[in-house]
């Protein structure tokens, strides 16, 4: 079956603009992960949703990143006034329940600020 | 000091070299331990999975967990020149949700 999905798979914005990024997880799996991967570093936790509900997101830097999943499938991120610093590559994940089980990557966003 | 300490090489290997990769962490709360596999510009993609203490064969990977020191371990014999990427490990606690993840490892296997 088809995996994760992220779209677009690059985005080049401007110091101070708003962007949105989108994930579709696996169909029928219930939970949901952000994570940002920069240069030569592992990926970092962002979010985590369960269904439509946003189980932990304790990974998000500040109140400019939030992110909905207003269904319980398809996620967006969004970022509003962004920095340079936010230039980073955004994974999303997807999972079948979220206890314990395998969580299966996209193939990420590539987002650069200039 | 991170959660999760992955040397990052990066290692050389020559084709047919079995080689070890590993992992330290200090929260004694991980339950589930992972290894990613990572080409340039792709998602990070699951080579094992371990819940708790022991060992785990998957054809020419042996992932090894010893949670009394905090210490993971992953083995590729008989490395190939496609093997050649970045490993990372990553672990998630009992509540599941979040992994947190090593820097990663990158691999060369040359021919």
């Amino acid at each position: 079956g088809a995996g994760v999905s992220q779209t677009p798979s690059n985005k080049v914005t401007e110091k101070g603009k708003y962007v949105e990024l989108r994930c579709d997880p696996i169909s029928g799996h219930t939970a949901l992960y952000w994570y940002r991967q920069s240069l030569g570093q592992g990926p970092e936790f962002l979010i985590y949703f369960q269904g439509t509900g946003a189980a932990d997101d304790s990974g998000l830097p500040n109140d400019r990143f939030f992110a909905v999943r207003p269904e319980g499938s398809v996620s967006t991120l969004k970022i509003q006034r962004t920095e340079r610093g936010d230039s980073a590559v955004y994974l999303c994940a997807s999972s079948l329940s979220g206890s314990g089980d395998t969580q299966y990557f996209g193939p990420g966003t590539r987002l650069t600020v200039l | 000091q991170k959660e999760v300490e992955q040397d990052p090489g990066p290692l050389s290997v020559p084709e047919g070299a079995i080689v070890s990769l590993n992992c330290t962490y200090s929260n004694s709360a991980f339950q589930y331990f992972m290894w990613y596999r990572q080409y340039s510009r792709k998602g990070p993609e699951l080579l094992m999975y371990t819940y708790s203490s022991g060992n785990k064969e998957d054809g020419r990977f042996t992932a090894q967990v010893d949670k009394s020191s905090k210490y993971i371990s992953l083995f590729i014999r008989d490395s190939q020149p496609s093997d050649s990427a970045t490993y990372l490990c990553a672990m998630t606690g009992t509540n599941a949700g979040k992994s947190t993840f090593g820097d990663g490892t990158t691999l060369t296997v040359k021919p």
